[in-house]
């Protein structure tokens, strides 16, 4: 079974400071990971997603993500917050070899950026 | 422009009474996905459809149903079986019959509101 963890229901970062957003995994074989985020009362937006390659994923807005193959995570990085990224953060995983599985959504973390 | 369009964004519905929740794709994706979202508790797999006219139940099927008769709509009844459907509803789409490389696009929501 796919699942994933994110283990804080919010971070608060201070504006200008570099953020984390965690995230843990557990598939079988290789995964499909992906990071999302939503503002409120609206969908989901891609930020970045991680198949296979470099281990350091560059995505949207000035996000990135870091692949630990060996401690099953996919953590959410910026090194610079702004206000403006205040918002609620999904991690989401597929195993590369499931078929045509849908993804598997952590509970969310959300962000709050504090100027 | 392309996207997926959820209407209505806001829905009440009655005690007893079924509901259906509008999902309208223009991507010319093959896979359609509903997913259940209640604060702390992340998505929610209801239903997804891979292919027109199939569909499989996801991990919160029970009080739903859907039909997929054309590629680009994917309507959810939420009938009255489910016993607390206040909750905000999102659609998601893919253009493979799973995440792939593309991840998913998702529709801005419908917000359901038992009175």
């Amino acid at each position: 079974a796919q699942s994933v963890a994110q283990p804080e229901d919010q971070v608060n970062v201070a504006e200008g400071n570099p953020l984390t957003v965690k995230c843990t995994y557990s598939v079988s074989g290789n995964p499909y990971l992906f990071w999302y985020v939503q503002y409120p009362n609206r969908g989901l937006q891609f930020l970045l997603k991680y198949i296979t390659g470099d281990n350091l994923v560059k995505g949207s807005y000035g996000f990135e993500a870091e692949f630990n193959k060996s401690q099953t995570s996919f953590h959410l990085k910026k090194p610079s917050a702004l206000v403006s990224d205040s918002a609620l953060y999904f991690c989401a995983v597929r195993a590369l070899n499931s078929g045509n599985t849908p993804l598997v959504f952590g509970k969310g973390t959300r962000l709050s950026v504090i100027a | 422009d392309g996207g997926i369009t959820q209407s209505p964004k806001y829905l009440f519905r009655k005690e007893g009474q079924n509901v259906t929740l509008s999902c309208e794709q223009n991507l010319n994706h093959d896979a359609m996905y509903w997913y259940r979202q209640d604060p702390g508790q992340g998505l929610r797999l209801i239903y997804y459809s891979q292919i027109v006219n199939d569909f499989q139940k996801g991990d919160i099927a029970e009080g739903y149903s859907v039909s997929r008769e054309k590629k680009e709509s994917f309507p959810l009844t939420v009938t009255s079986a489910q016993k607390n459907p206040t909750a905000f509803y999102l659609c998601a789409s893919t253009p493979l019959p799973g995440p792939g490389d593309y991840g998913y696009t998702f529709g801005s929501g419908t917000r359901l509101t038992v009175v």
